[in-house]
């Protein structure tokens, strides 16, 4: 079936250093989407991607769709500790739309 | 917030017996999912809805049934709950499901099984 790889796994990070984590599949996925969860809540979308190539920023935060269509990134520029919690990428393939998660990057901001 | 409420947020039940967690939105969005969240394996599709009484099956399924008598209430249950059911479920909502239509979460109910 579909996989989807996150990486990294983890990150301890000093308050103001930017981020990085991507996630790469196995097949192509015309939608790729970025979401944030906090201890105790629901993931919260972040920023959704639509087409090969395609870079958004929200904010602090910026997404890429790799041009392969396989892989994404998420940047995080100038961290706070309100950044901490665990991120998921996320990504639909041609048949039906379904999301595939991936699983997740925990951030952890030291001030 | 995308208006969905979860119900129980937490619950402690003993293996054998069943369970329903409620999902309710206000959004009027046609589609609605259930995802389970465990260590090690992110977000996983039990079930979803793509209209009143129209419901299929998600990557783990078994165990789990699913009902949807009105547009705003999408239920699952757990007809004889076991211990690898312990988790923490997700309901989640989006106004279609075809590529490049985004899903929004609700807060989650914690289950326990003993």
């Amino acid at each position: 079936g579909q996989q989807l790889n996150q990486s990294p796994q983890s990150m301890f990070i000093q308050e103001g250093e930017d981020v990085s984590m991507n996630c790469t599949s196995s097949s192509i996925f015309n939608t790729w989407l970025w979401y944030k969860q906090d201890p105790g809540e629901g993931p919260v979308l972040l920023i959704a991607l639509y087409k090969a190539g395609e870079l958004t920023s929200n904010g602090r935060l910026t997404a890429q769709f790799g041009i392969t269509r396989k892989d994404s990134f998420l940047n995080i520029s100038a961290s706070i500790p309100s950044d901490v919690g665990i991120y998921f990428c996320a990504g639909s393939y041609n048949q039906g739309g379904k999301l595939i998660f991936g699983q997740g990057t925990e951030l952890s901001v030291k001030p | 917030d995308a208006g969905i409420t979860q119900s129980p947020r937490h619950k402690v039940t003993e293996t054998g017996t069943p369970v329903t967690l409620r999902c309710h939105q206000t959004e009027n969005h046609r589609y609605m999912y259930w995802y389970r969240q465990d260590p090690g394996h992110g977000l996983r599709l039990i079930h979803y809805s793509y209209g009143v009484k129209d419901t299929d099956k998600g990557e783990v399924s078994d165990g789990y049934s699913v009902s949807r008598s009105k547009t705003e209430d999408f239920l699952l249950t757990l007809e004889s709950a076991t211990s690898s059911q312990t988790s923490v479920y997700f309901c989640a909502i989006s106004e279609s499901y075809s590529s490049g239509n985004t899903i929004y979460f609700g807060e989650g109910s914690w289950l326990t099984v003993v």
